[in-house]
């Protein structure tokens, strides 16, 4: 079964607003990481977070991991139409195997 | 080194044939991965590769599963007697040794068994 999963499993924002999207795993971890598709295509690694930070910045992303909770979020700043994509989180658990979500689809109407 | 190359991009096989991909990962990567998506869901893991050895296979890689990388550079994965559930994208991504870093994906074959 898959570790982690997203919510929300669609969002559909304008172009200049902000898109955030949620992530729970259930197991610890020793990293998270966000990806993002775009349709019938590869993976493109986006940001990783290790699991002993809080918040972590990329451009126009931000990452925020609570160990605690057991749950990360990926927030999408100033949003483009080109951001439209599907955005999954993977997070590695140690044993060489990165398990990711089922994945949030974004919609950024232009 | 231009990434991660997977080969074909997208095969179309009767039911019951045997498909061969290929995965040529990142020149200095030792760690090769296979996942394999099907539509709307994240990848699931099938196997991995340290170098030449296979240290890790999904119980999603069922006996109709094969999969090699016989010189430690590129990888092989074949399915024998196709089944119509068979029918998704295969991805593969490739690592440095240090586990905490990043996979970089290839573009994933899609096999479409009719």
């Amino acid at each position: 079964s898959q570790q982690g999963e997203e919510d929300p499993q669609a969002l559909s924002i304008q172009e200049g607003e902000n898109a955030t999207m949620n992530c729970s795993y259930k197991t610890s971890i020793n990293n998270l990481q966000w990806y993002r598709q775009n349709s019938g295509r590869g993976l493109v690694h986006l940001i990783l977070i290790r699991s002993n930070e809080r918040e972590k910045h990329s451009g126009r992303l931000r990452v925020t991991l609570d160990t605690s909770k057991k749950s990360s979020s990926l927030l999408i700043t100033a949003s483009r139409a080109a951001d439209t994509a599907s955005y999954f989180c993977a997070s590695y658990t140690g044993g060489f195997k990165t398990i990711f979500g089922a994945g949030t689809r974004l919609f950024v109407k232009a | 080194d231009t990434g991660v190359s997977q080969d074909p991009r997208h095969k179309i096989t009767k039911r019951g044939q045997n498909v061969t991909f290929r995965c040529d990962p990142i020149s200095e990567h030792n760690r090769l991965y296979w996942y394999r998506q099907t539509l709307g869901q994240g990848p699931e893991f099938l196997t991995y590769f340290q170098n030449e050895a296979q240290l890790e296979k999904s119980r999603l890689l069922s006996d109709r599963f094969s999969a090699e990388r016989p010189k430690g550079s590129f990888s092989t994965l074949e399915i024998q007697r196709t089944e119509q559930g068979d029918s998704a994208m295969y991805l593969c991504a490739s690592s440095l040794v240090f586990s905490n870093t990043e996979a970089f994906f290839g573009q994933g074959t899609r096999l479409t068994v009719v």
